[in-house]
């Protein structure tokens, strides 16, 4: 299994600053024949589902403000929330879905200086 | 828009089985997989496996494997959840999650999950 781990396990940052979680997975999560990286991150508030922010690593999923953004290839990427809003504030968790089974990260808590 | 529709919470003694549905709503339902996820209190979610909407084939992960069974109900755009012999470390809530497109080489198993239902917890205790 691909194991994915995150980092930090808890971030806080002021608002309007700039907030940055990596995510390493055991093995590279790009295709070859495609060159995409099977790689996609999630934010989640409390009572709430996994909600898709990023997908292909940087393609961002309608509809998720552009202050959110994904980077990174092969087995290191990073999410960056460019200015941090109040709204802001969940648990994000990195996922690959390059082979079976899919596998998330541990989370990360984003919190508010 | 893309819906997905999750019974409600269960509460059920261990040894059980329980069967949690999924009905989907704004879209082609057999055009798109549907995965099923766990997430026990506190914890990150846990891939459980999914299912062909279109070839009604599941895909269970090893650790699952012998006590859950992901079924389908076309006509009502619907997906279920049985999970048998409930143990206390079944207690989780459940989610179903539409994955990728029926149609592509992998038959949707290899896709981000766009939409997510809204979750279903089961509680196993005495």
């Amino acid at each position: 299994d691909i194991v994915m781990t995150q980092s930090p396990d808890s971030l806080a940052v002021s608002l309007g600053e700039r907030a940055t979680i990596n995510c390493k997975s055991s093995q590279s999560v790009l295709y070859d024949s495609n060159k995409k990286n099977y790689f996609a991150w999630y934010q989640q508030k409390p009572g709430q589902p996994p909600n898709l922010l990023i997908y292909w690593a940087s393609t961002r999923e309608s509809g998720v403000p552009d202050r959110f953004s994904g980077s990174g290839s092969g087995t290191d990427f990073t999410l960056t929330i460019s200015s941090l809003q109040a709204e802001d504030v969940a648990v994000y968790y990195c996922q690959q879905y390059y082979s079976n089974p899919h596998t998330f990260g541990q989370g990360t808590k984003l919190e508010i200086k | 828009q893309v819906q997905l529709e999750q019974s409600g919470s269960e509460l059920k003694k261990p040894g059980a089985s329980v069967k949690v549905s999924c009905k989907a709503s704004g879209y082609s339902f057999s055009d798109y997989g549907v995965n099923w996820v766990r997430q026990a209190p506190g914890q990150g979610p846990e891939w459980m496996g999914w299912i062909n909407t279109k070839t009604g084939n599941p895909t269970y992960v090893q650790g699952f494997t012998g006590r859950i069974v992901f079924s389908l109900d076309t006509s009502v755009s619907t997906a279920y959840l049985q999970i048998s012999s409930l143990k206390a470390e079944d207690t989780a809530v459940y989610y179903c999650a539409r994955g990728g497109r029926t149609f592509e080489s992998s038959g949707g198993n290899f896709a981000w999950f766009d939409s997510w239902g809204q979750g279903t917890l089961v509680t196993v205790s005495s």
